[in-house]
């Protein structure tokens, strides 16, 4: 049973450029949520999707965003990247919007 | 406003001793707790979780205690294995229509051989 994966591990850009990082729940999962884990830090909540829609989101700006597929995977993009920016990007699937949210290995991204 | 904080930042225990690591929370709507495992490099990976209807719960070597009335989550583990060794997050729900998950700045347990 496949767990969540992420893709790609690691990702360098420069300031201003734009990045796409995807996520595969785990097998029967339907929720997807994004997290951005800064170095030495808890992982902070970026939004949630469910049902291909985005059900909640933290304290972000519009320069991210998101997307769920049918297939229940999903995709976080930043826009205008910041040195800020650098961080590990996590995402996590449970069933439904109240259940326990599994998290994949993350993508390292570093922004120069 | 929300938190999650942990009192120890560091803990250091000799292989074989039990291992306690607590966490604070400020958000009394929150039902539900989790403590996640992380190690260099990893993604959170789930130990174990309590609902606000219990105040004790079981796994595999670990246990996880819960008490509302001064809002506090322990996460004991017991005969403590180098394997141990990694940051641990406690995580609460924030209580609303979604699962979203507010995370303290973690415990980094050190086990020494």
């Amino acid at each position: 049973d496949a767990g969540v994966t992420q893709s790609p591990t690691h990702l360098i850009k420069t300031r201003g450029q734009q990045v796409t990082l995807r996520c595969s729940p785990k097998s029967g999962h339907d929720t997807v949520s994004w997290y951005q884990q800064a170095l030495g830090q808890g992982p902070q909540f970026i939004f949630q999707y469910y049902e291909e829609e985005e059900r909640q989101r933290g304290n972000f700006p519009d320069r991210f965003s998101g997307h769920q597929f049918p297939n229940y995977s999903s995709e976080l993009n930043v826009n205008a990247l910041l040195l800020g920016d650098s961080a590990l990007y996590l995402c996590a699937s449970g069933v439904g919007a109240r259940e326990t949210q599994y998290f994949g290995p993350g993508t390292r991204l570093l922004v120069l | 406003g929300e938190s999650v904080g942990l009192h120890l930042p560091t803990l250091s225990v000799q292989e074989g001793d039990n291992s306690i690591i607590n966490c604070a929370y400020s958000n009394s709507a929150s039902d539900y707790f989790i403590w996640y495992k992380q190690e260099s490099g990893k993604g959170p990976q789930f130990i174990i979780d309590i609902r606000s209807n219990m105040d004790k719960r079981q796994g595999q070597r670990v246990t996880v205690l819960l008490n509302k009335t001064v809002k506090h989550l322990s996460l004991q583990i017991a005969a403590t294995q180098p394997g141990d060794s990694a940051v641990y997050f406690c995580a609460e729900n924030d209580g609303g229509a979604t699962n979203k998950l507010i995370f303290g700045t973690g415990t980094l347990l050190a086990v020494q051989p």
